[in-house]
């Protein structure tokens, strides 16, 4: 079945450092892969996202990579901010979905020490 | 542009009850995706509506349904509540056709059933 395994599930680092989530999905169709911060008590937002067509994209701080020969997805946080704690989830959008449907992995819970 | 708004945001009901959620995505997007929120499974996909049809739809039990209507607007209904169903449901709009595109959480609903 459709599957997204997320590592670590915890991940404390100093201000300043980089931060690194790994994630594997199991559907080697699936075409679009967000990445979305949720801070404590508020909704899911969407900080990044990436395409099948893709290997990497950047914003500003934040990078993802994508190797589909693998089935791996990975997001950067450079120059780590305690801002940037919060709830870090991927997931992926199985090929036909047409974006509807996204499999989340479990998150990894990110803490910046100042 | 007003964001995804979702009714009620906190509800208290005993098992055996049902209820109904509400989501009126953003202004323009068709598409509305329904998800589960718990500390123990993370975020699961429950089903997501497109032009008032089901177009995706995960694995719950037949007990969770739902529908959309003509101006987009959805509503989620679980019947025969169990303690288990206790947890956060997020809905998210997208524009829907020729994507993927981003979706854009709601606030969610807090279900607690006593």
């Amino acid at each position: 079945g459709e599957n997204v395994e997320q590592h670590p599930s915890t991940l404390s680092v100093q201000e300043g450092d980089s931060a690194v989530i790994k994630c594997t999905y199991s559907d080697s169709a699936s075409n679009y892969f967000p990445w979305y911060k949720q801070e404590l008590g508020k909704r899911p937002q969407l900080i990044i996202d990436i395409r099948s067509n893709v290997g990497e994209k950047k914003d500003q701080r934040i990078a993802v990579t994508l190797n589909k020969t693998a089935k791996h997805f990975s997001l950067h946080i450079t120059e780590t901010q305690p801002e940037d704690s919060a709830v870090y989830f991927c997931a992926a959008s199985p090929a036909g979905s047409q974006g509807g449907k996204l499999i989340f992995g479990q998150g990894t819970e990110l803490s910046v020490k100042p | 542009k007003a964001g995804v708004t979702q009714t009620p945001r906190y509800l208290i009901k005993t098992r055996g009850q049902q209820v109904t959620l509400s989501c009126s995505p953003i202004s323009g997007h068709r598409s509305v995706s329904w998800y589960q929120q718990t500390p123990g499974q993370g975020l699961q996909f429950l089903f997501e509506y497109f032009s008032e049809t089901q177009r995706n739809k995960g694995n719950f039990p037949g007990r969770f349904s739902g529908r959309q209507f003509s101006n987009s607007r959805s509503e989620m209904n679980v019947s025969t509540l169990e303690l288990g169903d206790s947890a956060l449901y997020l809905c998210a709009s997208s524009l829907g056709a020729g994507g993927p595109y981003e979706q854009f959480f709601g606030p969610g609903t807090r279900l607690t059933v006593l």
